[in-house]
């Protein structure tokens, strides 16, 4: 069965610092990846996705991740972060079987910002 | 154009009661899907819907819970009885066509049962 693994439970950076969160799966096939944000009150936004092609994604609000498949991993970076990426931040692995599209999530990460 | 709600956003009920949480997709979306995230826990799939036809429902946890979504449109989750381990947070998303295009998230159901 597939799994994705989120190691820090929660993770602190200074505003202006770079920020890498790791993810790494457990998957058969060649896994469809994504990152997904939570804030405070909201729903889950898509950050990006990887299906295939080239490994650098980039995604919205400045993010982007790297899928390493010798690594099993699909990090997530971002050069400077704002005070406004404080939130709970999710990796997740879609099945590329046929017929269901549901997503396998990590525990999550929650990444708090200080001014 | 709205997104994806979620009615009620908190829900506190008794253990042995009946509670009914609603989701109202995206408009034209066919597909729906339940999550649920048990605290401290992974966010876990439950079911997913294509118009009113149960796509895959191998993550429902036991026939106390009935999903439907009557016409394609809104979808009701219903737990009855509830039990103390049905608290959580279940989250309703949308998406369109048939393959991983972007699940759309509402904000989440927090339901304590007591």
């Amino acid at each position: 069965a597939q799994s994705v693994t989120q190691p820090d439970i929660h993770i602190t950076v200074s505003e202006g610092a770079s920020l890498e969160l790791r993810c790494n799966y457990s998957y058969g096939a060649t896994p469809y990846l994504f990152w997904y944000v939570q804030s405070p009150g909201q729903g889950l936004q898509l950050l990006l996705k990887y299906f295939s092609g080239d490994t650098l994604v980039q995604g919205i609000k400045g993010f982007e991740a790297e899928f390493k498949r010798s690594q099993s991993s699909f990090n997530l970076r971002k050069p400077s972060v704002h005070w406004s990426d404080a939130a709970e931040y999710f990796c997740a692995v879609g099945n590329s079987g046929a017929g269901s599209y549901q997503l396998t999530f990590g525990k999550g990460t929650k990444l708090s910002v200080i001014p | 154009e709205a997104g994806v709600t979620q009615f009620p956003s908190h829900s506190v009920i008794e253990k042995g009661q009946t509670v009914t949480l609603r989701c109202d997709p995206i408009s034209g979306h066919d597909n729906l899907y339940w999550y649920r995230r048990v605290m401290g826990k992974e966010i876990k799939f439950l079911l997913h819907f294509v118009k009113e036809s149960k796509q895959d429902e191998s993550g429902m946890p036991n026939n106390r819970f009935l999903a439907e979504r009557t016409g394609g449109t809104y979808s009701t989750l219903k737990v009855q009885p509830a039990e103390l381990e049905d608290s959580g947070v279940y989250f309703c998303a949308s998406s369109q066509g048939l393959h991983y295009n972007e699940q759309f998230f509402g904000p989440g159901t927090r339901l304590t049962v007591l």
